[in-house]
């Protein structure tokens, strides 16, 4: 009930082209929904998170989607490039920021030029 | 926005032996610092969470006389890996929390290699 499960485990995308990756969760009680960009040897960065009270949430060109019923959440990268080249993780967590983030298994984006 | 170090950045030592990572929070006070570990292409799995101050609280399966966590200060969080194996070998992450925060900032990561 702890796992966030994340998919696709890899994915290409033409340069230009949208970038989606989901998750989906089990526990009820998690209420915080981050992503993290990490680049190889680098630790992970915040991207952009969502609590469930909101559907959607969008910053430049990286918007998360929410569906609390289904209890699944992803992220879509438009107008992906060369640069946005990475490994994505989602993660979960309850309470707060301050508890244990639980993360997802991690997607390996190449952006194809 | 805010910024955590640590320090190695890697290191490599030999089977037996004691590492110490380091994990600075440098423009805020830290209340909370996180130890993530990471093995090559896997995910972030927590190992420990420490306040400052008092005693770390370790995640099921982590052996605290193993790793072990100090965080003396707002501002600098210790892991020491005692007597590693091969096994180990990882990369290390640490986060922080601060006051006044909403979010855990992450450090760079320590490549640890136990040979």
């Amino acid at each position: 009930q702890q796992q966030v499960k994340q998919s696709p485990q890899s994915l290409i995308v033409q340069k230009g082209g949208i970038s989606i990756i989901n998750c989906a969760y089990e526990n009820t009680a998690f209420d915080y929904f981050p992503w993290y960009q990490q680049f190889p040897g680098k630790g992970p960065a915040l991207l952009i998170a969502i609590r469930p009270d909101v559907s959607e949430k969008k910053e430049g060109r990286f918007t998360i989607s929410f569906n609390k019923s289904a209890k699944q959440f992803s992220l879509h990268i438009m107008d992906s490039q060369p640069g946005d080249s990475a490994t994505y993780f989602c993660a979960a967590s309850s309470g707060s920021s301050a508890s244990k983030i639980i993360f997802g298994s991690g997607t390996r984006l190449s952006i194809r030029p | 926005g805010a910024v955590v170090s640590q320090h190695p950045s890697w290191v490599i030592c030999k089977s037996g032996t004691s590492v110490k990572i380091e994990c600075r929070s440098l423009d805020f006070q830290a209340t909370t610092m996180f130890w993530y570990r990471q093995f090559p292409k896997q995910s972030l799995m927590l190992m420990a969470t420490s306040n400052e101050g008092s005693k770390a609280t370790y995640e099921q399966g982590v052996e605290k006389d193993k790793f072990l966590i100090n965080h003396a200060s707002l501002t600098l969080s210790t892991l020491t890996v005692t007597s590693a194996h091969p096994e180990d070998s990882s990369f290390y992450i640490c986060s922080a929390l601060g006051r006044g925060y909403n979010e855990q900032f992450f450090g760079p990561g320590t490549r640890l290699t136990v040979l």
